[in-house]
């Protein structure tokens, strides 16, 4: 099976723009999380979509949002981007069933707000 | 109070001695617990899993849990250069199937 795709692998943004990241899961997968990660940090849950509905939020403000389609694939957005959005953004799959199952990552889009 | 929490190191230990890497939480409503490698560059990889307490082993890891104490331990037998990475802690939430993390702890294991 393909792995978890995250596309694209690098982006440079100014101040105030938008961005939009895309998330292809493992195939079978309905459940797709989405995690800030910058030095120090960790990762911090940005929100989790299965079978296309948002089901858990973390606590970013209402700039950061996402959907997830028909066939899995999931995106965030992030609007009115600030210095401090810069971070490496991972996406993660799983069957989305169980909380105790693993979860498999993309290998993430670096983010840099210029 | 973070809900996952570990030591950010770096912990330095010498090849072939024994990585202790510790985790508390402060959700008893968690059941799960995981520990993720994550190398610099790259993204996390599951390396044990944990669901009671007690100790699980699988090669040289061993993962602790204990409920009671809300901790959660990770030891690395024959510590490997290899081994240098973050070590991220993971629970789900109890009340959501979000998943967690930790701050992590970063490894160095010096030859």
């Amino acid at each position: 099976k393909a792995g978890v795709t995250q596309t694209p692998r690098y982006l440079i943004k100014t101040r105030g723009q938008q961005v939009t990241l895309s998330c292809s899961p493992i195939s079978g997968h309905r459940s797709v999380s989405w995690y800030q990660q910058t030095p120090g940090q960790g990762l911090q849950f940005l929100f989790e979509y299965f079978s296309e509905t948002q089901r858990n939020k973390g606590n970013f403000p209402g700039r950061f949002s996402g959907r997830q389609f028909s066939n899995s694939r999931s995106e965030m957005n992030v609007s009115t981007l600030e210095l401090g959005d810069s971070a490496l953004y991972l996406c993660a799959s799983r069957d989305g069933r169980a909380t105790n199952e693993k979860l498999f990552f993309g290998s993430g889009t670096q983010l840099s707000v210029l | 109070q973070k809900e996952v929490e570990q030591n950010s190191g770096p912990l330095s230990v010498p090849e072939g001695a024994i990585a202790s890497l510790n985790c508390t939480y402060s959700d008893r409503g968690s059941q799960s617990f995981f520990w993720y490698r994550q190398y610099s560059g790259k993204s996390p990889e599951l390396i044990m899993s944990i669901y009671s307490n007690g100790d699980k082993e699988d090669g040289r890891f061993t993962a602790q849990l204990n409920k009671a104490s809300q901790y959660v331990s990770l030891l690395i037998r024959d510590s490997q250069p290899s081994d240098s990475a973050t070590y991220l802690c993971a629970a789900p939430h109890s009340s959501a199937s979000k998943i967690i993390f930790g701050s992590g702890t970063r490894l160095s294991i010096r030859p």
